[in-house]
């Protein structure tokens, strides 16, 4: 069963530093990653996905994350943070057979200050 | 274009109560997943729903039970409400993928569900 940890429940950084937010996962095959974001009181938002190809994705909002096979790896990364940054954020892996399904991590909350 | 929307966003509930909570998917979409959020945890997959039928289900017990209709919407519902079912009811909505199968989800903002 895929399954994916994050690490770090919470991480504070100052407003123009760079980002690293990092997540493993588990599963047999290739897996379908994705990052999403969620502000207070809000759904989640797509940030990025990994479906094949090149490992190094770029996505919405000036994000991108590498996926590294070896490592069972996929971190998100910003070269500069903004205040507007500041939410949840949750590594997720789907997979299937005969039907996908996607699966969250605990996420980890970003804290910005300035 | 209207994303998903889910109702109600807020409710109360007592122990052994029932509660249904519906969605209604982005344009478009044909499959809706459900998941729970409890606060400070990641979304927990309940089930998914495709052509009105249960295709996958999350680790959660009967008393959780849901329906689609023929216009892709649908309803979670919960028998016998305990007070761990407090929590965030997250709808999804998603085109059921062609050859790799993959899904990318919508959410809506969800339904806030406390049970006293």
């Amino acid at each position: 069963a895929q399954s994916v940890t994050q690490p770090d429940i919470h991480i504070t950084v100052s407003e123009g530093a760079s980002l690293e937010l990092r997540c493993n996962y588990s599963y047999g095959a290739t897996p379908y990653l994705f990052w999403y974001v969620q502000s207070p009181g809000q759904g989640l938002q797509l940030l990025l996905k990994y479906f094949s190809g090149d490992t190094l994705v770029q996505g919405i909002k000036g994000f991108e994350a590498e996926f590294k096979r070896s490592q069972s790896s996929f971190n998100l990364r910003k070269p500069s943070v903004h205040w507007s940054d500041a939410a949840e954020y949750f590594c997720a892996v789907g997979a299937g057979t005969g039907g996908f399904k996607t699966i969250f991590g605990a996420g980890t909350r970003l804290f910005v200050k300035a | 274009d209207a994303g998903v929307t889910q109702s109600p966003t807020h409710l109360i509930k007592t122990r052994g109560q029932q509660v249904t909570l519906r969605c209604s998917p982005k344009s478009g979409h044909d499959t809706v997943s459900w998941y729970q959020q409890a606060l400070g945890q990641g979304p927990q997959f309940i089930f998914q729903y495709y052509e009105e039928e249960e295709r996958q289900r999350g680790n959660f017990p009967d008393r959780f039970s849901g329906h689609q209709f023929p216009n892709y919407s649908s309803e979670l519902n919960v028998n016998a409400l305990l007070l761990g079912d407090s929590a965030l009811y997250l709808c999804a909505s998603s085109v059921k993928g062609g050859l790799s199968g993959a899904n990318v989800l919508t959410f809506g903002a969800g339904s806030r569900l406390t049970v006293l």
